[in-house]
Order: C-alpha cells, then sequence, then structure tokens
C-alpha cells in the first residue's frame, strides 16, 4: 500500500467554477477525513467518514462544499461556484475507527481560484 | 472546546544545535497528542504520538516529544538538528472519540548552516 493517494495535486480554476478532488485511503482503513489549510495555517476539519456514512461536518463546509465516499472506499470532495477565499491546500487523511491511532495524510491537493 | 497553541510562529537555530518546539493544549479529558511535520507543499506526516504510560514518547528521525500535564504541554525536542529538519511543524490533539484532529497554526523551522 503507498498510503492516502490525493487526486489532482494542483488545481487551478475559474471563480463560479465547480471543481471535484479525489482521495484513495489506505485500504484498510474505514476512517476518511477532509481537512482545508491555508497559507500560514494549521489543517481545519471539513468532514469525515466512518464507511460510507459522513458523520460529522464542520460548519466551515458551505452548502457549496459537498463529500461522498460512496462505497466506503474513495472519497470525493466537490466545491461548486467557486469563490477566491476557497484557495487552499485541501488535506484528506484515513484512519482505523480504533481511537488511539493515528491519521495518515495525503499530499494534498492545492486549489487556486483566480 | 479542545484546542492547540504553538506559541512560536517561527524558529532558527543553527545545524547541530538542539531544538525545541512549544505546545499548549486545552482539552477536558486524557488527550492524544500528536506531532506531524510538513514539508513544503507536502502532506503531513507523523512524527510522534502520546496516548498514555510514559510521558516522554520517542519518534521518527530523532525527535521525541514530553507531554506534562501539569503544564498543559507536549514540547518537541530533538538534541541535533539537521539541515534536512527545516519545515513546518504542527502539534495536534485527537478527540477522545478519534474523529477530529486540532491542529496548531505550526511552527516554521529554519536550520542555518
Amino acid at each position: 500500500d503507498t498510503g492516502v493517494s490525493q487526486d489532482p495535486r494542483h488545481k487551478i480554476t475559474k471563480r463560479g467554477q465547480n471543481v471535484t478532488f479525489r482521495c484513495d485511503p489506505i485500504s484498510e482503513h474505514n476512517r476518511l477525513y477532509w481537512y482545508r489549510q491555508t497559507l500560514g495555517q494549521g489543517p481545519e476539519f471539513l468532514t469525515y467518514f466512518q464507511n460510507e456514512a459522513q458523520l460529522e461536518k464542520s460548519r466551515l463546509l458551505s452548502d457549496r462544499f459537498s463529500a461522498e465516499r460512496p462505497k466506503g472506499s474513495f472519497s470525493t470532495l466537490e466545491i461548486q461556484r467557486t469563490e477566491q477565499g476557497d484557495s487552499a491546500m485541501y488535506l484528506c487523511a484515513s484512519s482505523l475507527a480504533v481511537v488511539q491511532v493515528e491519521a495518515f495524510f495525503g499530499q494534498g491537493t492545492r486549489l487556486t481560484v483566480v | 472546546a479542545q484546542s492547540v497553541t504553538q506559541p512560536d510562529i517561527h524558529i532558527t537555530v543553527s545545524e547541530g544545535a538542539s531544538l525545541e518546539l512549544r505546545c499548549n493544549y486545552s482539552y477536558g479529558a486524557t488527550p492524544y497528542l500528536f506531532w506531524y511535520v510538513q514539508s513544503p507543499g507536502q502532506g503531513l506526516q507523523l512524527l510522534l504520538k502520546y496516548f498514555s504510560g510514559d510521558t516522554l514518547v520517542q519518534g521518527i528521525k530523532g525527535f521525541e516529544a514530553e507531554f506534562k500535564r501539569s503544564q498543559s504541554s507536549f514540547n518537541l525536542r530533538k538534541p541535533s538538528v539537521h539541515w534536512s529538519d527545516a519545515a513546518e511543524y504542527f502539534c495536534a490533539v485527537a478527540s477522545n472519540t478519534g474523529n477530529q484532529f486540532y491542529f496548531g497554526t505550526g511552527t516554521s523551522l529554519t536550520v542555518i548552516p
């Protein structure tokens, strides 16, 4: 297993366009997390899944954001009608659904909205 | 509410010198604590973690951290810094259900030859 994989690594889009990011977690991990990181800040929690169920969402996740994990494996994060304020690094992480385990992070998708 | 404070935004050390990065947390119960490192444009790599037991934990790349409950701290240390250690370091605390990780704002480390 090569770890958490995210695609694309970089995305430049025009304001108002929709974008979709993909995350492939470590295969045996049933928890999957999305975080957003802006310049000079630590990652901020967006949402997490346990298997296919989305169990928690941050208030940072506006109505323009939607995340899915249809078969409990890979996940997608879609941003509709992108705004310049959406420019950030979007990080995906996965872990086992057991307390006292760490989350393993992917390399992130850098979104730039112009 | 859980929170993490990293008081030092940026630290510069000479190669071979010792390093200590500070982290203070706020959490009502026994915290699960982590240090992650991030190189430019990359994701986060786990350096070490504390769940319980021995308060001095060893991690990868020669790093260690000490949990001090009385000070609500989890400071990261390394006895001799290498140029390759230059990166951003993040302290994090996890909720006791493990479903959220709260990160500090990070400390940027510069290593001078």
